[in-house]
Parts: C-alpha cells; sequence; structure tokens
C-alpha cells in the first residue's frame, strides 16, 4: 500500500450516525494530520497528532494513532449532511519536509 | 485575517503555451509548499520553497516545471510547454516555519490544458 492509503474508498452513511475512515502508512512519522476537501474546493486543516500521541479529541472528531501499526483512524461521531467530503489523511516521514496525502475518503451523508 | 491566495482560481491553457500560478501565503508565513492533485487522487507533493530558496524540489517533474518565492511577492509555479497530462488542480500551502507542521491551504488553481 501507498504511504498514507485511506479505507475505505467511500463510505455511506446516514445523518446522526457514526463514520470511522482509517489510514495506513508506512514509514516513521513526526505526525499525521486530517484533512477535509469538499468538491472542488481546497482542504480544511482538520487536527493534527503527533507521533507520541495516541487518541485526540476536536468537537465531533476524535483522532487515534497506532504507531506500532502505522495508523489511524477518525471517528466523525453524529454525523451531519454538511459532513459530506472527501476525508485525507497527510503523513510526514521523519527526517523529511514533504506530507504525503492518501488517496482519501469520499464521505457521503444522508439527510 | 486572509487566508493563502491563490490565483487564478481556473486558467485554461493551450498545448504548448506557459501557465503561471501564484500563491501568496498568509499573513507571517514564509514557507510556501506546492502540491498537485490529478482527478480522484490525493494531493501530491511537488516543492517547498522558502523566501528566495529551494528547500525541497524532490515532486517537480525535472522539465518545464519551475517554483520560486522572491522575497517580495507571490510564490510563482512555472509550467512551461504545457501538455494534457498537466491537467491538475494546483494546491498551494503556507506554514509559519519549520517547526510549526500545520500547513494551511489554499483553494487552488484548476489548471485545464486543451
Amino acid at each position: 500500500s501507498q504511504q498514507g492509503e485511506e479505507d475505505p474508498q467511500a463510505l455511506s452513511i446516514q445523518e446522526g450516525e457514526n463514520a470511522t475512515m482509517n489510514c495506513s502508512y508506512k514509514t516513521s512519522i513526526n505526525n499525521l494530520q486530517w484533512y477535509r476537501q469538499n468538491s472542488g474546493r481546497g482542504l480544511v486543516h482538520l487536527i493534527l497528532i503527533r507521533s507520541n500521541e495516541r487518541e485526540k479529541h476536536s468537537g465531533r472528531l476524535r483522532v487515534t494513532l497506532d504507531t506500532s501499526k502505522k495508523s489511524s483512524s477518525l471517528l466523525i461521531t453524529a454525523s451531519r449532511a454538511a459532513d459530506t467530503a472527501s476525508y485525507f489523511c497527510a503523513t510526514r516521514a521523519s527526517g523529511t519536509y514533504k506530507y504525503i496525502f492518501g488517496t482519501g475518503t469520499r464521505l457521503k451523508v444522508l439527510a | 485575517n486572509a487566508g493563502v491566495m491563490q490565483n487564478p482560481r481556473h486558467l485554461v491553457r493551450r498545448r504548448g503555451q506557459e501557465a503561471r500560478l501564484r500563491c501568496s501565503p498568509m499573513k507571517g508565513h514564509s514557507h510556501v509548499y506546492w502540491y498537485r492533485q490529478l482527478p480522484e487522487e490525493g494531493l501530491k507533493f511537488m516543492v517547498y520553497l522558502q523566501k528566495e530558496n529551494i528547500i525541497d524540489e524532490s515532486g517537480m517533474p525535472k522539465e518545464r516545471f519551475s517554483a520560486e518565492f522572491p522575497k517580495e511577492g507571490p510564490s510563482i509555479l512555472r509550467i512551461q510547454q504545457v501538455v494534457r497530462g498537466d491537467s491538475a488542480a494546483y494546491f498551494c500551502a503556507s506554514s509559519e516555519d519549520r517547526s510549526t507542521y500545520e500547513q494551511y491551504f489554499g483553494p487552488g488553481t484548476r489548471l485545464t490544458v486543451t
């Protein structure tokens, strides 16, 4: 798999349900970030989790990081139609400047 | 508090023409990153610049592509002699300094090569 690969590729849920997306990566990282992209728009930074952190919360978002498995998950609780977007994880490998983005999870929340 | 600005938002070029994409970082940010996004794909790193310096251009195609971030003015991504395969969304991000990991992204420039 590629660095920063998300799964599932697409997810469709009902409003009010929780959505979980996963991200796997290959190398040691400094930090991992999650971004949202609405169709045809730029990226919106959601949350950053550092390599020495295991879990982080921001509003309805919960991110976990398991460095032993080289994976992260993003949980959106009580989803809303406005959460419909693509979600990307981005990792910065140790010793580098660049971020590697995954191919994204396309989330559709049905009203 | 203006965010990262990119212009133009949409750019149409014929094959063989030059494309110039501009990025103005957030106020106080001196680090700029360019990424390219092909349809249905994630963003791919192209180049990382500080004022007047290219720090990492490992993601830039060797030919036709160049980037600069002058002391004054926006960062410019320049694509010479565009081909259809250059059609993509080009995003710019900025950060305050190297130790600030959070990058703020602009709205992107959608380049279409006809």
